[in-house]
């Protein structure tokens, strides 16, 4: 199994900074990359996929990149309705075996 | 708009059984692949089952396989997940999810249905 490791465990961030969060697979999944965002008592959202293409509706400030085993979700300028928790997925040996990260927090500074 | 409602959780003891069902509506419901999904207490994320389409693929997480069974009604619009022989450790929001393009990751989500596995 793939095994999805996100750093870090929380993020502090101030609004209007940047955060960056990383995402290491233990083996290459190529660009089979997804980030999600889940707010308390919602769903995970999709914000991207393919690594690096953002999902229909999901903001500019949003972007995502790396490839194989490291990858990054960037978000530009914090907003108010940006903090939550984020995941990663690969999904490179799907179906069946589409494995998450333990997330990471992104909290305000 | 797509819409995924799911239904049926609930308190259950070890053992024991429920049927999960997810209604879904605003999208061809026959044409998409499907999956359930659960997040334990401690907020990890697991891909449970999938089933094809037609229904005829079908993948089980290793934790699940041989107690959960996933099956659809395509003339309904429903997927559903039977869970059977429950343990502690099944404790979870079970999601279903829609894969819009069927390579693995999950354009649409439900709202969740709470399983809790206790004495």
């Amino acid at each position: 199994e793939v095994v999805m490791t996100q750093s870090p465990a929380t993020l502090s961030v101030s609004p209007g900074e940047r955060a960056t969060l990383s995402c290491r697979a233990s083996q290459s999944v190529s660009s089979n990359l997804a980030w999600y965002q889940q707010k308390p008592g919602q769903a995970p959202r999709l914000l991207i996929h393919g690594a690096s293409t953002r999902a229909t509706g999901i903001p500019a400030r949003f972007s995502g990149s790396g490839s194989g085993t490291d990858f990054t979700l960037t978000i530009s300028s914090l907003q108010s309705e940006d903090f939550a928790v984020y995941y990663c997925q690969q999904y490179n040996n799907w179906p069946p075996r589409g494995t998450f990260g333990q997330g990471t927090k992104v909290e305000i500074k | 708009q797509v819409q995924l409602v799911e239904s049926g959780g609930g308190l259950v003891k070890p053992g024991g059984s429920l049927r999960l069902s997810c209604a879904a509506s605003g999208f061809s419901f026959s044409d998409s692949s499907m999956s359930w999904i659960r997040q334990t207490p401690g907020k990890r994320l697991e891909s449970v089952s999938y089933i094809s389409r037609s229904g005829d693929t079908i993948f089980y997480a290793d934790s699940v396989k041989g107690r959960f069974t996933i099956s659809r009604d395509n003339a309904k619009n429903s997927l559903y997940l039977q869970i059977n022989s429950l343990r502690d450790e099944d404790t979870a929001v079970y999601y279903c999810a829609w894969d819009v393009r069927t390579r693995g990751f999950f354009d649409y989500w439900g709202q969740g249905t709470l399983v809790t596995v206790s004495s």
